[in-house]
């Protein structure tokens, strides 16, 4: 199986800052890796498709890059309603798997 | 509007069987993909398996955790996915989505999700 690593585990920053979430695939993945938004008691939200494609409607702020095996997931400028947990999924192969995911809070 | 509805969780002993649902409505349910996702409390996304389209054969796929336990089904009539859990453990104690493989290859939709409780 695909084991994927996230750092950090956790994060605080404010209102403005710039937030960097990395993402580390154990093989080489190619680009199939996306990253979702979860908020507390809601499912996830697809905000980038093959690591680095802005879902439709998904603010501009948010934005991934990378391939192979490494990838970043950037928030230009955090603002309230980002605070949430954030993970990549890889779905280059079975079984599909989650990183354990970044919590993003504000200072 | 596309949406998807999960139901059947409950509270089920060690050992017993559940059977969640995930009703579509909104898009060409035929033609899509469908995914069940657990989380357990305080925990992180877990992927469980999936169900491909009649193009593909309906094929399945599971993880490891679940193999032999776990079946999943459609019946495209009824624009209802089902997962099947046998044989359940205090460890498949989890919230249950059920998620649209999209066009753009990603869970684009999901649902609610239902909460499966496994204890004595």
């Amino acid at each position: 199986d695909i084991q994927m690593t996230q750092s950090p585990s956790s994060l605080s920053a404010s209102v403005g800052d710039r937030v960097t979430i990395t993402c580390q695939a154990s093989q080489d993945i190619s680009n199939y890796l996306n990253w979702y938004q979860q908020k507390p008691g809601k499912a996830p939200k697809l905000l980038i498709y093959d690591a680095s494609n802005l879902e439709t409607g998904v603010p501009s702020r948010f934005s991934g890059s990378g391939s192979g095996t490494d990838f970043t997931f950037t928030i230009s400028s955090l603002q309230p309603e980002d605070i949430a947990t954030y993970y990549c999924h890889q779905y280059d192969n079975l079984p599909f798997t989650f990183g354990p995911g970044t919590k993003v809070d504000i200072k | 509007e596309v949406q998807l509805v999960e139901s059947g969780g409950g509270l089920v002993q060690p050992g017993g069987s559940l059977k969640l649902s995930c009703a579509a409505s909104g898009f060409t349910f035929s033609g899509s993909a469908v995914h069940w996702v657990r989380q357990a409390s305080g925990k992180g996304l877990e992927w469980v398996g999936r169900i491909r389209s009649k193009p593909n054969s309906y094929a399945t796929a599971y993880a490891a955790s679940v193999k032999g336990r776990f079946t999943i089904s459609r019946d495209d009539s009824k624009n209802t996915a089902y997962l099947q859990m046998n044989s359940l453990k205090t460890e498949d104690t989890a919230v249950y989505y059920c998620t649209r493989w999209g066009a753009n290859w990603g869970y684009d939709y999901w649902g609610q999700g239902t909460l499966v409780t496994v204890s004595s």
